[in-house]
């Protein structure tokens, strides 16, 4: 199955713990990006990656960090300095075709709690 | 930054009538997309249109758009229970189209 994946679905954290949040994609997408959710709130955007060894910040990056060393994979690592993480995190990709946007394919999601 | 705000924020009706939502953007774009979300879960694509069309169609569900009022609305013909979910919208930046701007969602609820 094509498909983009994101682990685990839930997530515990203690304060002052760095953890690190799994997405894979197997959709040949260049483009990869991290979101946080709020209740009933909409998305923003932590981080974003064109291509493999680049990545950008988004409107909330401070106390995350992400790395881009495959093309499938861009995993988001929520450190200590994050001061509010919990939330549900969405991980998505495109592909990316010159002077075209396209539509965002989206992972299931990883709800962290810190306790 | 969220660029599209939805209204209404929550929206319920009975099966078979239709649901409109309404999304207000502040900055030109390129085009704007609509997404829904069921409760606990991804976002799923559901329709793209560009800043140069008007109307468009997928099935049962019409998207209209107009840059001059920047805003969009997506219609929802003959719902049914299974349409229950948040609907968002999400435009390009004004200058960078490698990115998307989320708006606030609206939530609607399909009765049986």
């Amino acid at each position: 199955d094509g498909g983009i994946t994101q682990s685990p679905k839930y997530l515990f954290r203690k304060e002052g713990q760095n953890v690190t949040l799994s997405c894979e994609q197997n959709l040949n997408h260049d483009a990869m990006y991290w979101y946080r959710q709020d209740p009933g709130q909409g998305l923003r955007l932590i981080y974003y990656s064109q291509i493999v060894n680049d990545f950008q910040k988004g409107d909330i990056a401070e106390g995350y960090s992400v790395s881009r060393e495959k093309k499938e994979s861009f995993p988001l690592t929520v450190t200590s300095a994050q001061k509010n993480p919990t939330a549900f995190y969405l991980c998505a990709s495109s592909i990316r075709t010159s002077g075209t946007y396209n539509e965002q394919f989206f992972g299931p999601g990883t709800r962290l709690t810190v306790l | 930054s969220q660029q599209g705000e939805e209204d209404p924020q929550a929206l319920s009706i009975q099966e078979g009538e239709n649901a409109t939502m309404n999304c207000s953007y502040k900055t030109s774009i390129n085009n704007l997309q609509w997404y829904r979300q069921n409760s606990g879960r991804g976002l799923v694509h559901l329709i793209l249109i560009r800043s140069n069309e008007r109307e468009k169609h997928s099935g049962r569900l019409r998207v209209t758009l107009d840059t001059s009022k920047k805003s969009s609305s997506l219609l929802i013909t003959a719902s049914r229970a299974a349409d229950t979910a948040s609907y968002f919208c999400a435009t390009d930046g004004p200058y960078n189209t490698d990115k998307l701007i989320f708006g606030t969602g609206t939530r609607l609820q399909v009765f049986p």
